[in-house]
């Protein structure tokens, strides 16, 4: 199973809302990761946790707050979040130790901030 | 020093043509570079990779070259086909940056019928 799977697909939501994005992953990778892409823009890395730790946080703001509960799952919490957080959010995965660094990606979640 | 520099913007291609998109890096610790295909709506898919020690890598119709001295790699598709038409991102990394990738700011790829 070479597949990163998120949930949900699309997801809107007010700035007053909580509410979180899943990711899951079978291929065995040890590390995971927490990517925004604007349109047109490049993925932006957020967290990347390395062995169920958070290894690299990339300032990202408080609002949202990742949690890797075990080596397959990876979550992004959202709080309090404002209209230009809009944007595809994308998990991905790879085995931190190959050195080439494949990382795989999901299809994301389109979230959109009211 | 991190920025991978992408070169075009937008590239459109008659079918059965050949479809390039150029990289330049200023970091010489780099020593992984991959390119990631991705369609509107989808993610990135890691396309083919290649490493510093290598000049060229070819799989199916893509190839990189890659020219160390001039610390610039391409991508090149043969024979283009309209599903070829995506988003191409080139993207450099090094051992020791945690897993973290540095993304050119992507072409946009169009093949004509």
């Amino acid at each position: 199973d070479t597949e990163v799977t998120q949930t949900p697909k699309h997801l809107v939501m007010g700035m007053t809302n909580k509410k979180s994005l899943k990711c899951e992953q079978h291929m065995g990778h040890r590390a995971m990761y927490w990517y925004k892409q604007k349109a047109k823009k490049p993925p932006e890395l957020m967290f990347v946790y390395s062995y169920e730790k958070l290894s690299i946080n990339e300032s990202v703001p408080s609002r949202f707050s990742p949690e890797c509960p075990n080596s397959s799952l990876l979550n992004l919490h959202l709080h309090a979040l404002q209209p230009e957080d809009s944007a595809l959010y994308l998990c991905a995965s790879s085995q931190p130790t190959s050195g080439a660094n494949e990382q795989f990606f999901g299809p994301g979640t389109r979230l959109t901030v009211l | 020093q991190q920025q991978v520099k992408q070169s075009p913007q937008s590239l459109i291609v008659q079918k059965g043509g050949i479809s390039i998109i150029n990289c330049a890096y200023e970091n010489t610790a780099f020593d992984y570079f991959p390119w990631y295909q991705q369609f509107p709506g989808k993610g990135p898919a890691l396309l083919i990779a290649i490493r510093p020690d290598v000049s060229e890598k070819k799989e199916g119709r893509f190839t990189i070259s890659f020219n160390k001295s001039a610390k610039q790699f391409s991508l090149h598709i043969m024979d283009s086909q309209p599903g070829d038409s995506a988003t191409y991102f080139c993207a450099a990394t090094f051992k020791n940056q945690g897993g973290k990738l540095i993304f050119g700011q992507g072409t946009e790829l169009s093949v004509k019928p």
